[in-house]
């Protein structure tokens, strides 16, 4: 078993749907980094956190600690918000990131 | 402020043969991670710097891979000789020396695509 399972591993929308990705984790962790990787492209950090809920334009994440599991939620969604989302939580002295395998979003005008 | 910088973008060798990837971190970053990302999984880290020093190898295939940072800045990642099963995205990122939460952010490079027949 994975240390970070997300899912759904593949998702299609609708544009202007509300969409939602999970990730559960299984070890203590120090932060929490959601990221968004287009094909061909270079990974971008979304957010980063460790408790509570952040806000950024129509992205939303979230994250509860005792039950080790994190949201990302996508408002209105839009054609350009396809890509791969990444979630991976941060442990250990040196910070090493432990990544899911990723969320593949497809969203169809 | 520049972002992480990786030359090539893209690779295309034989197997058998070496080849060499190029990475510069944001400046004043001392802390330099190397990922392997294999097609349809997530990044894997191969190796991690603190300035010119190792941190973690744990999962670089030591018999192929070789890496450095000699002045703690850019660094180069090795493979030689090159096998099919390593054509995947190696992705370069960088961040703040450790310690506090602002140090767990990781800035990521656009990657280098190896594909190798």
């Amino acid at each position: 078993k994975n240390e970070v399972e997300q899912s759904p591993q593949n998702l299609t929308a609708q544009e202007g749907e509300f969409i939602t990705i999970n990730c559960s984790y299984s070890v203590g962790i120090s932060a929490l980094h959601w990221l968004q990787q287009h094909p061909g492209g270079g990974i971008v950090s979304l957010f980063m956190l460790s408790s509570g809920k952040k806000k950024h334009g129509r992205l939303i994440a979230t994250i509860n600690i005792q039950e080790k599991h994190s949201s990302l939620h996508i408002t209105a969604s839009h054609p350009r918000d396809s890509a791969v989302y990444i979630c991976a939580v941060c442990r250990g002295a040196t910070n090493k990131l432990i990544f899911g395998t990723g969320t593949l979003l497809a969203v169809q005008p | 402020e520049a972002g992480v910088a990786q030359s090539p973008r893209y690779k295309i060798i034989e197997k058998r043969q070496s080849v060499a990837f190029w990475c510069n971190p944001i400046s004043g970053h001392a802390t330099l991670y190397w990922y392997q990302q294999i097609l349809g999984q997530g990044p894997k880290l191969l190796i991690q710097f603190q300035n010119n020093g190792v941190v973690d190898d744990s999962q670089l295939p030591k018999d192929r891979f070789s890496a450095e940072r000699l002045k703690g800045v850019d660094s180069t990642l090795k493979i030689q000789p090159a096998k099919l099963e390593d054509s995947a995205v190696y992705l370069c990122a960088s961040s703040l020396i450790t310690g506090g939460f602002s140090s767990y952010e990781q800035y990521f490079g656009p990657g280098t695509r190896l594909t190798v027949t």
